[in-house]
Order: structure tokens, then C-alpha cells, then sequence
């Protein structure tokens, strides 16, 4: 256990399914991170939020919404998405902005997506 | 756009063998830190060397800073089979962002 907890860590679905992914993290952390990891191809950073707020988006297509209700929590909602979008999904959190200069990300477990 | 990228891409050594990995990033920056993953799972954080610094060690791990030609290396000494994993590196500049990685092999 890392202290971040991803949910569920499989997940087959259709293209016309709408599903969600759940990250939660109990390390004091207030920043949150989603990432994707496709085969043989470099992490890809998606979202970030820092104190509930979003920071980044990676000219991530509308089919993945992702959702901070506050800084322990972080979804991703899925919807139409494509075989294409089948990968590993990754969240991580980090102390950013709390002690600077050490922003280390700590790493959930992943989940599988599989997408039919 | 990335900022750390690892090189080589694989590489593949004997139980006992020094294995030696790159980084090369672009711009200026605070620190970077250097990244473990095991075959499916989330990444885990090895070690932080900051801008100011040039060597650090940590167990069997050395890792090497050189801003002026915005590289680092990480060196494993004396490898094992368990330390077959991919190995990353990333800068503290935009937010975190990592390379393909190295994938290591370690032969018993």
C-alpha cells in the first residue's frame, strides 16, 4: 500500500458505457495527478488539480471528465470512449506547493481499462 | 511536451552486472527524481537529486547531475533479478512530466 488507492484496478467496458475510475489518497497531500500509460508509449500526464482546483489539461479529448470533490479524492468519468483508450490509468498525488522543491509523487497501483 | 526521456530504451544485463541509465530534459530546473515501475503497476519514487547538487547515493542506487548538459544518470550496482523493472525519470518543470522509460532486464 502507497497510501493511494485506485479503484476499480480492472475495468472492461463498452464504447457506449459511461463508467468511473476513483483515486484516493490519505497522505496529507493537496495534489492530485492523472496520467495514461499505453503500451510503449511514454507516460502521458491528463489532469492535474492542486487544492481542489484544476491546473492542467492536456488537450485531453471531452470523453474523460475528470472530477476533485476535494484534495483526498479524484475521478475520472468515462464516456464513448474508444478501443484506443484501453490502457493503464495511473493517479498520483504530491505534496506540490507544500514543501519546495520536493515535489514527490506517490503512485497508485493503476487501473486496467479495457475498452471493447 | 516531455521533459525527462530516458535512453536507452532497454537494456538487458547478468544478475551482478552495474546497469547504467540516462536522462536528457530540456530546460532549467529545481530537481529531478528518478522513478521505478514494476510490469503493470504504479510508479515508485527512488530518489532526489536537487539542481544544486552533483552525485547522490542511496543503497546500491547512484544517481549523477549534470545541468550544464542537461543530463542524469542512474546507476544500479551489482544488480539483482528483482530489479527488473522500468526506470523514469522526471523533472520538477511542468508539472511532473516522465519519458517511455528504460526498461531493465536482469538475468539470474
Amino acid at each position: 500500500e502507497t497510501g493511494v488507492t485506485q479503484t476499480p484496478r480492472h475495468l472492461v467496458m463498452g464504447m457506449t458505457n459511461k463508467k468511473s475510475l476513483k483515486c484516493e489518497q490519505h497522505l496529507g497531500h493537496n495534489a492530485m495527478y492523472w496520467y495514461k500509460q499505453s503500451a510503449k508509449k511514454p507516460l502521458e500526464l491528463m489532469f492535474v488539480y492542486n487544492f481542489k482546483e484544476q491546473t492542467e489539461n492536456n488537450s485531453v479529448p471531452s470523453r474523460f471528465s475528470p472530477e476533485c470533490p476535494n484534495s483526498s479524492h479524484l475521478f475520472l468519468h468515462l464516456h464513448t470512449l474508444q478501443p484506443e483508450d484501453s490502457a493503464l490509468y495511473l493517479c498520483a498525488s504530491s505534496p506540490r506547493g507544500l514543501d519546495s522543491g520536493a515535489n514527490v509523487l506517490t503512485f497508485g497501483a493503476g487501473s486496467r481499462l479495457t475498452v471493447l | 511536451s516531455q521533459q525527462g526521456e530516458e535512453d536507452p530504451q532497454a537494456l538487458s544485463i547478468q544478475e551482478g552486472e552495474n546497469a547504467t541509465m540516462n536522462c536528457s530534459y530540456k530546460t532549467s530546473i529545481n530537481n529531478l527524481q528518478w522513478y521505478r515501475q514494476n510490469s503493470g503497476r504504479g510508479l515508485v519514487h527512488l530518489i532526489l537529486i536537487r539542481s544544486n547538487e552533483r552525485e547522490k547515493h542511496s543503497g546500491r542506487l547512484r544517481v549523477t547531475l549534470d545541468t550544464s548538459k542537461k543530463s542524469s544518470s542512474l546507476l544500479i550496482t551489482a544488480s539483482r533479478a528483482a530489479d527488473t523493472a522500468s526506470y523514469f525519470c522526471a523533472t520538477d518543470v511542468n508539472d511532473m512530466r516522465f519519458g517511455a522509460g528504460t526498461r531493465l532486464t536482469v538475468k539470474p
